[in-house]
């Protein structure tokens, strides 16, 4: 079975904090990504990562960067954490290339709250 | 750009019926891939089913189905024998055959079981 692990479920910071949300998958993916979900507006892409050292802009990239150092892990910063980054962060992976059916597969999810 | 639109924020359904999930998309590719995800209320995303564009049947997958109408551009999920571990968030999410680009999500449906 596809596992992707988020590190952490529930994270609770303080404002200004440095935040690093850390994904690891085990399925030599090479494709990997960050998303942000809020009630209402479903899933928003942050950053995603095509290859190791490689990184692309989604549609919400400001406030946050990302890391590919290894394949398998990939990881979001908040630089300084702000309030309206209070939300639940989606990582997924998925077999690189064109192919429309690759199927991509979830974390768990982490609930960060910014206070 | 593509796009993603489902319009029924909640549903109910009494158990064992069947119920149908809007979504419509909109895409100049002529090659693209349609998924269902379903999200319990644990927060994970679990894929369910997937169309391709080119595929001539609908696809299916247990109770899962999906009435796909290119022409329309619509793509909806059909459940039939509802349960009660059915209600959870489902979003409908598309991807052109187009290098590594990302799973775009509509903003989600709502599903209530009930006994």
């Amino acid at each position: 079975d596809v596992k992707v692990t988020q590190s952490s479920r529930y994270l609770v910071k303080r404002t200004g904090e440095k935040v690093f949300l850390e994904c690891v998958q085990d399925m030599d993916h090479e494709n990997m990504f960050w998303y942000r979900q809020d009630p209402g507006l479903g899933l928003r892409l942050i950053y995603f990562s095509y290859d190791v050292k490689m990184k692309e802009k989604g549609d919400i990239p400001e406030g946050y960067s990302v890391s590919r150092e290894k394949k398998e892990r990939f990881s979001l910063i908040l630089e300084s954490a702000s309030t309206n980054q209070t939300s639940m962060y989606l990582c997924a992976s998925r077999q690189g290339g064109s192919q429309a059916k690759n199927i991509q597969y979830f974390g768990a999810g982490t609930r960060l709250s910014v206070l | 750009a593509q796009k993603i639109t489902q319009t029924q924020p909640g549903m109910f359904v009494q158990e064992k019926e069947a119920v149908t999930l809007d979504c419509t998309y909109d895409t100049s590719d002529p090659s693209y891939g349609l998924f269902w995800y379903k999200q319990p209320s644990s927060g994970e995303m679990i894929f369910l089913i997937y169309q391709g564009s080119y595929d001539q049947q609908n696809a299916t997958e247990g109770r899962y189905s999906l009435n796909f109408q290119k022409a329309r551009k619509s793509a909806n999920l059909v459940i039939s024998a509802s349960q009660l571990g059915d209600s959870a968030m489902y979003f409908c999410a598309m991807r052109e055959n187009t290098g590594n680009t990302p799973l775009v999500f509509g903003k989600g449906t709502r599903l209530s079981v009930i006994a």
